[in-house]
Order: C-alpha cells, then sequence, then structure tokens
C-alpha cells in the first residue's frame, strides 16, 4: 500500500490560507490521492480527491506535483470550524478489494 | 446526515454481554467498510465487503463478527469483549471497483467496554 506523510500538526491564523502538505512518493500510476478531514469524535468527511490534474471544489483545492509525489491542499479561507484532523490517503486498490487505509494526518488548528 | 447512518450513537457493555451495532446507507453503494478508532489512534480497518463477500479480515480478534445481510445493510456483532476494545466505531460506504467516487463514513457508535 503506498504510505503518506504529513506533518503532526499545523497553526492556521482565521481568515488565512490553510496549505497542507502530504508526501506520497511511492504512489501508483492510477492510485488517486484523497483527503479527508475528521471533527472531534465524528465520522471522516470527504474534501476533494484528484490523480494527476489540481481540482478545486466549494471546499478546498489539490495541488500535485507533475511527479505526483506530493500534494497540497489548500483551505483558501480557514474558519474556526476548519479545526479537524486532515488525512491525506492513497486509495488502494486491487481487483477484488478497494480502500482507504488511514495515516496519522494533519492535526489543524485555526486561531481567531 | 451523510446517508451513512449507525446505531446506537453510544453503548456500554460488559465483558459478558453480546450486542450488534447496525450501519445502514441508502447511496446505492456496494461495498461497506468497518474501521475502529482508539484514543489518539488513527482510523484501522476492520473488515471490507463487496457485492455483500467479506473480501477482508484485517486480523481482527474473533469477538467482533460482522455480517452483511445485503448491500444496504451492514452489522458487527460483539461477544466478550475486553476493555481495550472501547472505541470508536464506523462504517463506511463507498463504490467499489471505481477510484472516482470517495467513500461516506456514518457518525459512529462509541463503544465502552466495563
Amino acid at each position: 500500500d503506498a504510505k503518506t506523510t504529513q506533518p503532526p500538526s499545523m497553526d492556521c491564523a482565521e481568515g488565512r490560507a490553510a496549505n497542507l502538505p502530504c508526501n506520497h512518493s511511492t504512489i501508483s500510476g492510477n492510485e488517486y490521492v484523497y483527503w479527508y478531514r475528521q471533527i472531534h469524535s465524528q465520522g471522516p468527511q470527504y474534501i476533494i480527491h484528484g490523480l494527476k490534474n489540481n481540482e478545486t471544489n466549494e471546499m478546498a483545492s489539490l495541488i500535485i506535483t507533475e511527479d505526483r509525489k506530493s500534494s497540497t491542499l489548500i483551505l483558501p479561507h480557514a474558519t474556526l470550524r476548519d479545526t479537524a484532523v486532515y488525512y491525506c490517503i492513497v486509495r488502494y486498490r486491487n481487483y477484488n478489494t478497494d480502500k482507504l487505509i488511514f495515516g496519522t494526518g494533519t492535526r489543524l488548528q485555526v486561531f481567531p | 446526515e451523510t446517508g451513512v447512518t449507525q446505531t446506537p450513537r453510544h453503548l456500554v457493555m460488559g465483558m459478558t454481554n453480546k450486542k450488534s451495532l447496525k450501519c445502514e446507507q441508502h447511496l446505492g453503494h456496494n461495498a461497506m467498510y468497518w474501521y475502529k478508532q482508539s484514543a489518539k489512534k488513527p482510523l484501522e480497518l476492520m473488515f471490507v465487503y463487496s457485492l455483500e463477500e467479506r473480501v477482508e479480515n484485517n486480523s481482527v480478534p474473533s469477538r467482533f463478527s460482522p455480517e452483511c445481510p445485503n448491500s444496504s445493510h451492514l452489522f458487527l456483532h460483539l461477544h466478550t469483549l475486553q476493555p481495550e476494545d472501547s472505541a470508536l466505531y464506523l462504517c463506511a460506504s463507498s463504490y467499489s471497483g471505481t477510484a472516482v467516487y470517495g467513500y461516506t463514513f456514518g457518525s459512529g457508535t462509541r463503544l465502552t467496554v466495563v
């Protein structure tokens, strides 16, 4: 399974952009990068995913490097409600199984 | 609500009890998953069901017994648990076989074994 590496914690001022990095140097050509977040004691919430190209939705933007070995999740205007643990995951698939393997994630603290 | 409903939200059980956790989805997904999250630890994948067939069991003790009677329902039967089994148990569903869609998680069942 492709592994990911994230910093354990980050701080961000409210209203500023939060840039969360992730390394996935062993990613395979057909594996997608997913980002989820988990607010305290709730189920993880899907944010965004991508394969090669940069992606944007109403929640965030995902920037994937050309060699696909790393990516950055961008929350353009962080709010206090964005305080959570953010997980970068490479979705593992073979012919009969499909799974998301979570790491330890980055704990993002947004402060006033 | 995410479309994946877990019941009960909270459960306290003794070590000799038998209980079941329930997960239900009406998103048309064909794969369902059980995860365990112990305090200050990452989510651990326990079981994977694809098209109602168990395709993965990650060395989970036999005191946890999953059941998937159809593509919309998933159960986790619990018996003779230990205090270290206290955790948040999360259910998720997805379209297996395509990476286009993400997983949808329920809110979890907070289990306390006394």
